[in-house]
């Protein structure tokens, strides 16, 4: 198993255009989050799914973020019409399900940095 | 969630043992504490987390005090890699899944 893993690791981009981000998570795992990490600031939670179901997205930042994970494998983020204040890395994380608190030991990916210009 | 409060920075000498101290003082009975870190320009990497018990893994051990208010993470053998923001979280085992990171403590080990 390779861990999480994410595309493109950098993206720059001007403001107005579309990005996506895509997370393929380890294999076994059910659940799949992203979050978003600013400068100096720990991850901010945006968005999960278990299985291919999304099941929290009021986090998303606004309504041009855009998650989807057809088929409960990989997930992608799209962010339409960026703009500057959405450069920022955008981390995913994988996970199992069940109690014992082990659903909470998330496996981060290394991120994709998006610079929008 | 329970806030967590962590000291902002901290500094440790290779190869002594780093004494990491969390404050979650409204910790509630079924709440874990979980540890994370993140090494520049990495995710995050989880450490460990407990309930109740003391708790040890090849990367470090979780003391919990008896009335779970506090805890510290304790590397036994800082090394120069072990130089990251180490988080400090508090959830439920069940229910929603939103991982709240604060700010972290900067942990910097020095030769």
């Amino acid at each position: 198993d390779t861990g999480v893993s994410q595309n493109p690791r950098h993206k720059i981009t001007k403001r107005g255009q579309n990005v996506t981000f895509r997370c393929d998570p380890i294999s076994e795992h059910n659940r799949l989050y992203w979050y978003r990490q600013t400068l100096g600031q720990g991850p901010e939670f945006l968005t999960y799914f278990q299985n291919e179901a999304q099941l929290e997205k009021s986090r998303l930042l606004s309504d041009r973020f855009s998650a989807e994970r057809p088929k409960g494998s990989f997930s992608t983020l799209e962010i339409q019409r960026t703009e500057q204040g959405d450069s920022a890395m955008y981390l995913c994380a994988s996970s199992l399900s069940g109690g014992g608190g082990g659903a909470n030991v998330l496996t981060f990916g290394a991120g994709s940095r998006l610079t929008v210009l | 969630d329970a806030k967590t409060t962590q000291p902002t920075s901290m500094d440790c000498a290779e190869g002594r043992a780093a004494n990491l101290p969390c404050n979650h003082s409204t910790i509630s009975g079924n709440e874990y504490v979980y540890w994370y870190r993140q090494i520049h320009s990495q995710g995050p990497q989880y450490i460990i987390h407990g309930l109740k018990n003391n708790e040890t893994n090849e990367m470090a051990s979780l003391i919990i005090t008896e009335d779970r208010k506090s805890s510290t993470l304790i590397l036994p053998h800082a090394t120069l890699r072990d130089t990251a923001v180490y988080y400090c979280i508090v959830r439920p085992p069940l229910g929603d899944y939103k991982l709240s990171f604060g700010a972290g403590t900067t942990v910097t080990v020095r030769a």
